[in-house]
């Protein structure tokens, strides 16, 4: 089966940029999206197609896929940014496959 | 605008029965895929099963193939499953999620989940 892997945890100071990975075998040949969850609530769509925004989501939030590397940027941390982020990908013989989540702290 | 319910959570004994559902508002039902996923306390996120816009599509994850059943009601706009031999292992919070109009296989919205704890 499938899998992707992310740190446990990353910590940033207001202002600066975090960045978050996600590993898997040939990663940059699927598409990736990333979800932010705070303590207490469901998930939030922030990217999706790699590198694509939703409506809503503020322009900090960026992502790039390639190789076995997906990568979630937030530039400019604020402290409302502190949650789990999770990325996510399809593959054919395994459907829909988390990765373990990232919590990342501003401080 | 969009929303998601879900609902029928509860306590239950190891090999009891629950039923959940998700009532769906805002959007034509009927176009999108939705699936169940998962999250155990204090863990990640586990997708456990989708089921196509017209039903004619379903799949499990293998943690609770034989055990859970999909099924929706879009004349009723609204998404159920049927979780059988329950295990202590299967508490968690509950969600259902759309899954977005682009490619990619990503889901752009959730309910707010229910919890689901299987003790004796």
């Amino acid at each position: 089966s499938y899998e992707v892997t992310q740190p446990p945890s990353l910590s940033v100071s207001p202002g600066q940029t975090a960045t978050i990975t996600c590993s898997g075998h040939n990663l940059g040949d699927k598409y990736v999206c990333w979800y932010q969850q705070k303590p207490g609530q469901s998930p939030v769509l922030v990217i999706y197609q790699d590198t694509k925004r939703p409506s809503g989501i503020p322009a900090r939030f960026s992502g790039s896929n390639s190789g076995n590397t997906a990568t979630l940027t937030i530039s400019g941390t604020q402290s409302m940014d502190e949650a789990d982020y999770y990325c996510q990908a399809w593959d054919s013989s395994t459907a829909y496959v988390f990765g373990t989540g990232t919590t990342v702290t501003v401080l | 605008q969009v929303q998601l319910v879900e609902s029928g959570g509860g306590l239950v004994k190891p090999g009891q029965s629950l039923r959940l559902s998700c009532a769906a508002s805002g959007f034509t039902f009927s176009d999108y895929y939705i699936s169940w996923i998962r999250q155990a306390p204090e863990k990640g996120l586990e997708w456990i099963s989708y089921i196509s816009s017209s039903g004619s599509n379903i799949y499990y994850a293998d943690s609770v193939k034989g055990r859970f059943t999909i099924s929706r009601d879009n004349a009723k706009n609204s998404l159920y499953l049927q979780m059988n031999t329950l295990r202590v292992e299967d508490t968690a919070v509950y969600f259902c999620a759309r899954e977005g109009a682009a490619a990619g296989r990503y889901f752009d919205k959730w309910g707010q989940g229910t919890l689901v704890t299987v003790s004796s």
